[in-house]
C-alpha cells in the first residue's frame, strides 16, 4: 500500500478556507486517493475521493497533482463544526473488499 | 442513511475475561471491518470481512478472531483479553465495488481492560 504523509495539526479561522497537504509519491496508477474525518469521541467520516481529476462535492473539493504523489482538501468555508482529525488514504484492493489504511492524520483546529 | 451500530459504547473487563463485540449494519453491505485505535497509532486494521462466512486477517489479527454468520452482523472476539487490548474499537461497513468504496462506522466501543 501506497503511504500518505500529513502535517500533524494545522489551524484555520473560521469562514477562511482550509487548505490541507497530503503526499503520497508511492501511489501506483490504480490506487485512489480517499480523505476522511473523525470528530472528536465518534466514527471517521467520508468526505471525498478522487483518482485523477479534481472532485468537489457539497463537503468539500480535492485537488490531485498531475504526477499524483500529492493532493490537498479543501474546505472552501471552515466552520467550528470541522474541527477534526483529517485522514488522506490511498487505498488498495484485495478481492472485492477496498482496504483503508488510516495514519494518524492532521488535526485541524477551526478557531474563532 | 447508512446505519452502524455497536454493541456497547464503554466496556470495562479483567484481564482474561473473554469479550463478545457485535456490530450490525443496516444496508445489506458485502463488506464490514473491525478497527482499534490508539493514540498516535492511527486507526489500525484488525479483521474484514467480504462476504458470510468469510474472513480476511488485517494487519493486526493476534489475539483477536471474528465471525459473521449473517450479513448485516460482524463479531470481534477477544478470546482472553489482556491489558494491552484496552483501545477503541470501530466497526466499519461498506459496499462492494471496485473502484468506490466509501467506509461506514460505527460509534465505537471504548474496551478497557484491567
Amino acid at each position: 500500500d501506497a503511504k500518505t504523509t500529513q502535517p500533524p495539526s494545522m489551524d484555520c479561522a473560521e469562514g477562511r478556507a482550509a487548505n490541507l497537504p497530503c503526499n503520497h509519491s508511492t501511489i501506483s496508477g490504480n490506487e485512489y486517493v480517499y480523505w476522511y474525518r473523525q470528530i472528536h469521541s465518534q466514527g471517521p467520516q467520508y468526505i471525498i475521493h478522487g483518482l485523477k481529476n479534481n472532485e468537489t462535492n457539497e463537503m468539500a473539493s480535492l485537488i490531485i497533482t498531475e504526477d499524483r504523489k500529492s493532493s490537498t482538501l479543501i474546505l472552501p468555508h471552515a466552520t467550528l463544526r470541522d474541527t477534526a482529525v483529517y485522514y488522506c488514504i490511498v487505498s488498495s484492493h484485495t478481492g472485492t473488499a477496498s482496504k483503508l489504511t488510516f495514519g494518524t492524520g492532521t488535526r485541524l483546529q477551526v478557531t474563532l | 442513511d447508512v446505519k452502524v451500530t455497536q454493541s456497547s459504547r464503554y466496556l470495562v473487563k479483567r484481564t482474561g475475561e473473554k469479550v463478545f463485540l457485535e456490530c450490525v449494519q443496516d444496508m445489506d453491505h458485502e463488506n464490514m471491518f473491525w478497527y482499534r485505535q490508539d493514540p498516535g497509532l492511527g486507526l489500525r486494521l484488525i479483521y474484514f470481512s467480504y462476504d458470510v462466512k468469510m474472513k480476511e486477517k488485517g494487519d493486526i489479527p493476534e489475539g483477536y478472531s471474528v465471525s459473521r454468520e449473517k450479513k448485516e452482523r460482524f463479531s470481534l472476539i477477544l478470546e482472553s483479553t489482556s491489558t494491552n487490548q484496552t483501545s477503541m474499537y470501530l466497526c466499519a461497513s461498506s459496499s462492494s465495488g471496485f473502484s468506490y468504496n466509501e467506509q461506514f462506522f460505527g460509534p465505537g466501543t471504548r474496551l478497557t481492560v484491567l
